[in-house]
C-alpha cells in the first residue's frame, strides 16, 4: 500500500486543464523533492517533472510541478487526447528508507 | 544516446530465484556517478521501487524486498543485474531498469527507462 495517495482518476475536455494531486507526509513529500511520470497504456513511464518543478529536456511547459508543506501538485495545461494516461508522483521516503509511487491516476480527455 | 535494456526468463518458479540483467548501451555504466534502478510493476497496479546500485558496487534496497533481493554491476559487459530469490505469485510484475537525470544525485527519481520485461512467477 502506497504511502502517497492521488486521486484515481481526473477528467476535462481537450483545451482544458487537469491537476492531480499527491498527499504524504513529512517522511516524504514534506521532507525531499517530488518527481512526476506520465505511462501510457503498454509502455514504461516517462519523466515529466523532477525537483518538484523541473522538467527534463523535451517536457513541454504544459506540464507543471508544484510543493506545499507534505502535498505536491502536476498541472496539464492544454489538454490533448495524447496526454490520456496514468500519472504517478514519486519521493523518497526517509523513516521507509525507500523510493516510494503514488497510488496513480488516470487522466481522461472527455 | 542511452538505451537500456530488460533481459531474462519471463517465467519463473515459485519459490525459484528471479534472475533480470540489465544492458546499457550507448554510454558507460562505469562513467556515470548515478545510481542505476530496478521498478517493479504488477498487473493493473502502480509502481514499486526495488532498489538501486552504483557502479562502484554501493546498493540500495527497498526494505520490504532487502532480505531476497540483490543487485550487482557488471562492468565489462556494461550490465547489471537483479536477483530476487523465494518468489511467489506477488512478485509477478514487469521489471523495469532506470537510470536517474544527468543532475540529479538521487535514488528515487529515474529518467532513462528500459521498455521492461514481464515475469511470471507459476508453476
Amino acid at each position: 500500500q502506497s504511502v502517497l495517495t492521488q486521486p484515481p482518476s481526473v477528467s476535462a475536455a481537450p483545451g482544458q486543464k487537469v491537476t492531480i494531486s499527491c498527499s504524504g507526509s513529512s517522511s516524504n513529500i514534506g521532507n525531499n523533492y517530488v518527481s512526476w511520470y506520465q505511462q501510457l497504456p503498454g509502455t514504461a513511464p516517462k519523466l515529466l517533472i523532477y525537483e518538484n518543478n523541473k522538467r527534463p529536456s523535451g517536457i513541454p511547459d504544459r506540464f507543471s510541478g508544484s510543493k506545499s508543506g507534505t502535498s505536491a501538485t502536476l498541472g496539464i495545461t492544454g489538454l490533448q487526447t495524447g496526454d490520456e494516461a496514468d500519472y504517478y508522483c514519486g519521493t523518497w521516503d526517509r523513516s521507509l528508507t525507500t523510493g516510494v509511487f503514488g497510488t496513480g491516476t488516470k487522466v481522461t480527455v472527455l | 544516446q542511452l538505451q537500456l535494456q530488460e533481459s531474462g526468463p519471463g517465467l519463473v518458479s515459485p519459490w525459484e530465484t528471479l534472475s533480470l540483467t540489465c544492458t546499457v548501451s550507448g554510454g558507460s555504466i562505469s562513467s556515470s556517478s548515478h545510481y542505476w534502478g530496478w521498478i517493479r510493476q504488477p498487473p493493473g497496479e502502480g509502481l514499486e521501487w526495488i532498489g538501486s546500485l552504483h557502479y562502484s558496487g554501493s546498493t540500495y534496497y527497498s526494505p520490504s524486498l532487502k532480505s531476497r533481493v540483490t543487485i550487482s554491476v557488471d562492468t565489462s559487459n556494461n550490465q547489471f543485474s537483479l536477483k530476487l530469490n523465494s518468489v511467489t505469485a506477488a512478485d509477478t510484475a514487469m521489471y523495469y531498469c532506470a537510470r536517474p537525470p544527468v543532475d540529479y544525485g538521487g535514488l528515487e527519481v529515474f529518467d532513462i527507462w528500459g521498455q521492461g520485461t514481464m515475469v511470471t512467477v507459476s508453476s
